[in-house]
């Protein structure tokens, strides 16, 4: 299976700051990653996918980019709904998620 | 709107078996592929089954494989997750989730249910 690594675990901001968090496979998975937000006793929810797409709903302030093994999710000018764990998830193979990134005041 | 909703978790010994089932609404079933997935607080999320719009393709984590059998009744609009020979592993919230007609991602997730294998 494809190993995604997820960078940092954790992270402390505040409200207004932009955030990145970084995805690494372990193989090429070409542009097959999607990302989550998954908020305390909540199921995940769809951000954004293959690599840049932006759900619908989602505000423009959530963005992706990378290919190959690396990518970026960044929230820009953080708002206090956007504190929650995020997840990144290749869908190239068997699909597996990474170890999520908890966003914190 | 769509919704998913799971039922049939529950407290069930090792060696036993469960069967969860997911309420689909809002969109057409059939048209759609599923998947489970399930969440521990120690492992995280982890992909469990997946099963296409016509139920032709079948595939399973070899985590499971040979002990979970998923299938769905497209008239009834619901997916099933049959689960036999339960360890302590499996103990996990499981979800419902819908795979984006274009995405390969997973769109639409239910609210989970709580599976806890002990004895």
């Amino acid at each position: 299976d494809i190993q995604m690594t997820q960078s940092p675990s954790s992270l402390s901001a505040s409200v207004g700051d932009r955030v990145t968090i970084t995805c690494r496979a372990s193989q090429s998975i070409s542009r097959y990653l999607n990302w989550y937000q998954q908020k305390p006793e909540k199921a995940p929810k769809l951000l954004i996918y293959t690599v840049s797409g932006l759900q619908s709903g989602v505000p423009s302030r959530f963005s992706g980019s990378g290919s190959g093994t690396d990518f970026t999710l960044t929230i820009n000018s953080l708002q206090p709904e956007d504190f929650a764990t995020y997840y990144c998830q290749q869908s190239y193979s068997t699909p597996t998620f990474g170890g999520g990134t908890k966003v914190e005041i | 709107e769509v919704q998913l909703v799971e039922s049939g978790g529950g407290l069930v010994q090792p060696g036993g078996s469960l069967r969860l089932s997911c309420a689909a609404s809002g969109f057409n079933f059939g048209s759609y592929s599923m998947n489970w997935v399930r969440q521990t607080p120690g492992k995280g999320l982890e992909w469990v089954s997946y099963i296409s719009d016509s139920s032709s393709t079948i595939s399973y984590a070899d985590s499971v494989r040979g002990r979970f059998t998923i299938s769905r009744d497209n008239a009834r609009n619901s997916l099933y997750l049959q689960m036999n020979s339960l360890r302590a592993e499996d103990t996990a919230v499981y979800y419902c989730a819908r795979e984006m007609l274009t995405g390969n991602c997973l769109d639409y997730w239910g609210q989970g249910t709580l599976v806890t294998v002990s004895s």
